[in-house]
Formats: C-alpha cells, structure tokens, sequence
C-alpha cells in the first residue's frame, strides 16, 4: 500500500541553525500539507501546497518557513533560523484532491532544538 | 471559532465495553468531519469521516454520530479491543479549505 515517508525521522539541531524536513508524498496525490504537533499537544495546521505554490497557510506558518516541491517526488519544510518552540513532531501529509478528501499522514520527523 | 472541542482528554474502557469520545465545534462552516487513529510514534491515519448531510456513518465497530443543530460529533467504538489502544483526534475543515483543524485529542486505553 502506498504511504507517505520522512526523512528525518529524528533531528537535533541548534537554535538558529536551518533544518530542512523531506517529505515523500503518495505519487498520485497533488495536494500536500505540513502539520506539527508539540509534544502532548494537538496536530496543527501549518502549510497546503498545490500545482507548486502555497494554497494555504496558518498564523504559525511565519518568514522563517518556507516549502518546495524540488523534483517530481519530494516535498521539504525549512525552517530557516530554528528556535526552541520549533521543537516538535512535523507531519507530511497529502491527497488525491483537496477539500473534504482523506488526508494520509507520514510518520513523522521529531525536530529538537537546543 | 476555529476551535474542535474535544473530550475525554482519556479514556480507560474494558474489553468488549463501548469507548464514547465526543467533540464539538462553533464554525457552522464545517463540512467534513474526519476522525484520526494515532498509534504511538506513528502518523495520524483516517479512521472514519462523516459530512453533516447524515447523522451517522458507520464502518465496522467504528461510528459517527452527528448532530448538525448541537454542533457536536462523536466517536463510538463497540466492542472495544486491546489493539484500539490509541490516541484518537477529531478534525473538521470547511469549504474549499483543506486544512484540516483538530480537537485536542483522547488516549484511550483497553484493558485486557
């Protein structure tokens, strides 16, 4: 069955260091997300991305993150000067379409600051 | 007005009890209504998703109730088993937005 994958799926990093999450999406699916999740919290919304630009975006989702869509298959997250509210689970996630369509989550990549 | 509500923060059920996990909303803009499984150091996966045109979906041991004028929804699992040990998110979007907004989120444990 296809899935979503990360990589990382653990990062330690600096805070002021850029980190850079990879994502592959499911290779029909042309709707893709960023969520995260602080430890014991809700999952959040961060970014949506469609036909290559940014479709949607939430408060959190300020200067210091950006997404790209490199090639055919991956999709990435950098945070350009981590701090360490940054530390968190983020969340790939994507879709055959958009609105009201099942969302297929990836695994994960723990982010720590320091 | 963006806020899922979500309740119990946890659960604790017997084997074979019914596990009840309720959410409600404020947005009536709302129009999908999917409930998330989350295994620990896993992804959330889609466990079941209902639309306000019906008042109740059901999928095997899994159902949804809604109730479109309380603004409320709830997750029912009958027969609860060890193996549905989980964390359970609800989540709601609107329109032709896609971003999906989630409740907060209930551990639910199955005792043997």
């Amino acid at each position: 069955e296809p899935e979503v994958t990360q990589t990382p799926s653990h990062q330690v990093t600096q805070m002021g260091q850029e980190v850079i999450l990879r994502c592959v999406p499911i290779s029909n699916h042309l709707y893709f997300y960023w969520y995260r999740q602080i430890l014991g919290q809700k999952v959040e919304f961060l970014v949506s991305f469609y036909n290559n630009e940014i479709s949607e975006k939430s408060e959190i989702f300020d200067d210091q993150f950006s997404v790209e869509r490199p090639d055919g298959s991956n999709f990435t997250l950098k945070i350009r000067s981590t701090k360490l509210e940054d530390s968190a689970m983020y969340f790939c996630a994507s879709s055959v379409r958009g609105t009201g369509e099942t969302q297929y989550f990836g695994p994960g990549t723990r982010l720590l600051v320091l | 007005q963006q806020q899922v509500k979500q309740s119990p923060q946890s659960l604790i059920v017997q084997k074979g009890g019914i596990s009840i996990i309720n959410c409600a909303y404020e947005n009536t803009a709302f129009d999908y209504f999917p409930w998330y499984q989350q295994f620990p150091g896993k992804g959330p996966a889609l466990l079941i998703a209902i639309r306000p045109d019906v008042s109740e979906k059901k999928e095997g041991r899994f159902t949804i109730s809604f109730n479109k004028s309380a603004k409320q929804f709830s997750l029912h699992i009958m027969d609860s088993q060890p193996g549905d040990s989980a964390t359970y998110f609800c989540a709601a979007s609107k329109g032709s937005a896609r971003q999906l907004t989630f409740g907060s989120g209930t551990q639910l444990t199955v005792l043997p």
